[in-house]
């Protein structure tokens, strides 16, 4: 089982719609969580961090749920652009740091 | 503002061939990373380094040799290019180790596609 697991879609979703991924890690002792960002033959970018609390970024929602081990990424009004594949990333300091990503979910917004 | 920068973007090498891959980051990062992405698999560390000097084995370093000569430049080697290396290269650098959410993020290069036949 790999740590860190994504649904790989691909989601298909009209624009303006609203779109939820989901990522589960197996490992308890994961501390920190991320969504990056790829586009087609583009390399990952940083979307948003993941905090306890769960936080927004504009139409971007992340929530952490640690008693159940996953992380989701809400997407709202989907516009063309959001096009790409979302990859869960989780970091863990035990005996050094080790950051895991996910294979990622690929998502396509139609016109 | 280059950032992370990779050579060569596009390679194709024949089976048992050598190469190196070469990266530089101009942003003074102490942590350098190369990772493979294969379809379905997600990002899988090759090897890394701490800093100038340093390097290290990550999850998946059977085949390949880093070197880190100065701080800027992180080099990856295939000494004998094998089919199952046919993959996409990404080199990462970070001002710390992993990711970290007081800021600290992992910035990539664009990216190089090997094809070993």
């Amino acid at each position: 089982r790999k740590e860190v697991e994504q649904d790989p879609g691909p989601f298909n979703v009209p624009e303006g719609a609203t779109v939820a991924f989901n990522c589960t890690y197996s490992n308890s002792a994961s501390q920190s969580f991320f969504w990056y960002r790829q586009d087609c033959r583009k390399e990952p970018k940083l979307l948003m961090s993941v905090y306890s609390s769960g936080n927004e970024d504009g139409r971007f929602t992340a929530q952490l749920n640690r008693a159940s081990q996953y992380i989701s990424l809400l997407i709202r009004d989907s516009k063309l652009s959001d096009s790409a594949t979302y990859l869960c990333v989780v970091n863990r300091n035990t005996g050094g740091f080790k950051t895991i990503f996910g294979a990622g979910t690929r998502l396509f917004v139609k016109a | 503002n280059a950032g992370v920068t990779q050579t060569p973007k596009f390679r194709v090498l024949k089976t048992g061939q050598s190469m190196t891959l070469l990266c530089a980051q101009d942003m003074n990062h102490e942590y350098m990373y190369w990772y493979r992405q294969d379809p379905g698999m997600g990002l899988r560390l090759i090897h890394y380094s701490v800093g100038e000097g340093t390097t290290a084995k990550g999850e998946v370093p059977d085949g390949y040799n880093v070197s880190r000569l100065k701080k800027q430049n992180f080099l990856l080697g295939l000494e004998s290019a094998a089919p199952s290396q046919t993959s996409v290269y990404f080199c990462a650098s970070s001002v710390t180790g992993g990711l970290m959410l007081t800021g600290n993020t992992i910035y990539f290069g664009e990216g190089s596609w090997l094809t070993v036949v």
